[in-house]
């Protein structure tokens, strides 16, 4: 399986955008990008996915290198409630529900 | 509020001991996932159920067990607990087999204590 490397740990300021990069060197014609995250005490979160293009919705836009090795997510504007462990994983049919989170990356918000 | 609701919220039990933990999927949703999360080991997945049948299995041990009923509900079964087994366990739903176009959605997860 096509494995991501995230930062463990990043920092923002409230109100500021905030770019979330992954590192995805061996990821394959047929897998998809997913962001999920988990704010404290609770289930993960779906926040994005895309294959190819630039994705956005309500939550987050996903930008992906045009060598799909690389991807980024980014919030606009970061509130206190963006902070969370943000986890990037590559799904295909052939793993798709099987793919483990890893370690994410640990978003802090500060006021 | 994902709609995916699981019971219990937490459980306290001893080694040796057999629990359950329940999961109903959103409305609609035909997969159920079981997840693991432990301090050491991050979110690991342990099985999927496709519209009752099991779709995928992970790093499941073998005192584990589920299973998905008609109505779609899941119910995981741990027996001869280890201390070990104490974690979070999350379940989740999507509406395909597969969540590769679609997302999953969470549950608040079930915190399971052996003592």
């Amino acid at each position: 399986d096509a494995k991501t490397t995230q930062p463990n740990s990043m920092e923002s300021n409230e109100e500021e955008p905030v770019h979330l990069p992954c590192n995805h060197s061996t990821i394959s014609g047929t897998d998809y990008i997913h962001w999920y995250r988990q704010l404290p005490s609770q289930g993960p979160e779906y926040v994005i996915h895309g294959l190819t293009s630039n994705v956005n919705n309500r939550m987050a836009s996903l930008a992906i290198a045009e060598d799909r090795k690389s991807s980024t997510l980014i919030l606009h504007r970061a509130t206190l409630r963006d902070a969370a462990v943000y986890y990037c994983i590559l799904r295909d049919v052939s793993n798709a529900g099987k793919s483990t989170f890893g370690d994410g990356t640990t978003l802090t918000v500060k006021p | 509020d994902s709609g995916v609701t699981q019971t219990p919220k937490h459980l306290i039990t001893a080694t040796g001991q057999r629990v359950t933990l329940r999961c109903s999927p959103r409305s609609g949703d035909l997969s159920v996932y079981w997840y693991q999360q432990s301090l050491d080991q991050g979110l690991q997945f342990l099985i999927q159920y496709y519209n009752g049948e099991e779709r995928a299995k992970g790093n499941i041990l073998e005192r584990f067990s589920a299973q998905q009923f008609p109505d779609l509900h899941s119910e995981l079964n741990l027996s001869s607990l280890e201390l070990g087994d104490s974690a979070l366990y999350f379940c989740a739903s999507s509406v395909a087999g597969t969540p590769v176009t679609y997302e999953q959605y969470f549950g608040p997860g079930t915190r399971l204590t052996v003592t």
